[in-house]
Formats: structure tokens, sequence, C-alpha cells
């Protein structure tokens, strides 16, 4: 994706609580949105963020720091059908989406 | 959420020929579509966006005449492949936004392409 990063891959543990990190290129952001995608499916939406601040939707939360160029994926208690790609993409006047980290939940 | 509805979702062709994927928004009004490529293992590519009434936009490297997007109405978006080669194999996918996109993204289901 265009100056956006993530890291490439993520391992861990059923019941446990991850962290994914985004950083993006800040000049015309609009937005930030998460979303999930199992293997040969389509993305599902997760989070958009626009202000700062932490979002919080059940296991899911997502934070932004608009200055920082700077957003997270916290997941908590982590669950078997978490593994999958979690995708972060920035909006402009366009949804641009990085690479993704593939997210590897481990018994 | 609301809702894309993408077919085929899966084709395969013959090299040389075009297939078309359409992609409908069911209940609302998509005034912006995005269409986008994935690879095996690699994330959305972007390749162009349209807005209803007009031409699409594409991304660099992305040739026009070749991948036709035609956003006709505000619930009908569709990329037609032409002249398809077996590097176009891919999954295509389209997502849709109203309010000139400034809200949620919604996803059709993909369609995945086989060139032979």
């Amino acid at each position: 994706g265009q100056n956006i990063d993530q890291p490439t891959e993520m391992t861990a543990t059923e019941g446990a609580i991850v962290q994914i990190n985004c950083t993006y290129q800040t000049s015309g952001f609009n937005g930030l949105f998460w979303y999930q995608q199992h293997a040969g499916e389509a993305p599902t939406f997760l989070s958009y963020n626009v202000l700062d601040g932490l979002e919080e939707k059940g296991r899911f939360s997502s934070f932004l720091s608009r200055s920082k160029g700077y957003s997270y994926l916290l997941l908590k208690e982590l669950q078997m059908k978490d593994s999958a790609s979690y995708l972060c993409a920035r909006r402009d006047d366009k949804i641009i989406f990085g690479k993704g980290t593939r997210l590897h939940i481990l018994p | 959420g609301a809702v894309v509805s993408q077919h085929p979702s899966w084709v395969i062709c013959k090299s040389g020929t075009s297939v078309k994927i359409e992609c409908r928004s069911l209940d609302f009004q998509a005034t912006t579509m995005f269409w986008y490529r994935q690879f095996p293992k690699q994330s959305l590519m972007l390749m162009a966006t349209s807005n209803e009434g007009s031409k699409a936009t594409y991304e660099q490297g992305v040739e026009k005449d070749k991948f036709l997007i035609n956003h006709a109405s505000l619930t009908l978006s569709t990329l037609t492949v032409t002249s398809a080669h077996p590097e176009d194999s891919s999954f295509y996918i389209c997502s849709g936004g109203s309010s000139g996109g400034a809200g949620e993204l919604f996803f059709g289901e993909g369609s995945r392409l086989t060139v032979l």
C-alpha cells in the first residue's frame, strides 16, 4: 500500500491480547479503516476512526492518533476464529489498503 | 450493514475473451465504487475509482482500455476485463460507499477469475 505500514505476520495464543499497529502518511488523511479478511473471502468491516482516541466494540478496539499517523487494532480474549488477515486502510479521496497483517492464533 | 452483491463469484475463461463482473448495491445508493484486485496472500490493490455518471479514475499502472469500468447508475457498477490473459487471473472485488464516500465502505463477495 502507499505509505501504509503494518507488520506482515503476528502470532498470539488463544485467550491472549494482541495489538496490530499501522502507520500511515498523514497528508490528506480523512479516516482509517480496519478490516478482517479470512482466506478466500471478502474483507469484513471492523472499525472506522476519524477522530483521535480509542473506540471499543466488544473484543475489538481501534485507536487513532492523527498527529502521529498511527493506529492500532487491539484484539482481546483471542479465539481460534480470529486467525485471519487484518487490513489497515487509509482514506483521503480514495481508500488505499496496507499489505495486511496475517494473525496466527495458537491453541 | 448495507449489502453489495457481486457476481459471478467464479469465472473461468479462455485467453483473449472478455469477462464482465457486476457489482450491485442492494439497499443504498453507491455514489462511489472502488474496484480492487487481490493476488494470493497479498493485500487489496486499488485499480480504479468510479463515481456514478462519470468516467472512472484509474490508478497508475492499470490499463483503462483493458479494464473497462462503467458506473451508469447509483446501484450498478461493472468491470469488464477485455482480451483476458492468464496474468489477469486474480480475485477482483468491488466496494461501494454513499454520501461521497464519507462513511463505511461495503464490499462485494468478490469474483475469482481464472484465465486459461
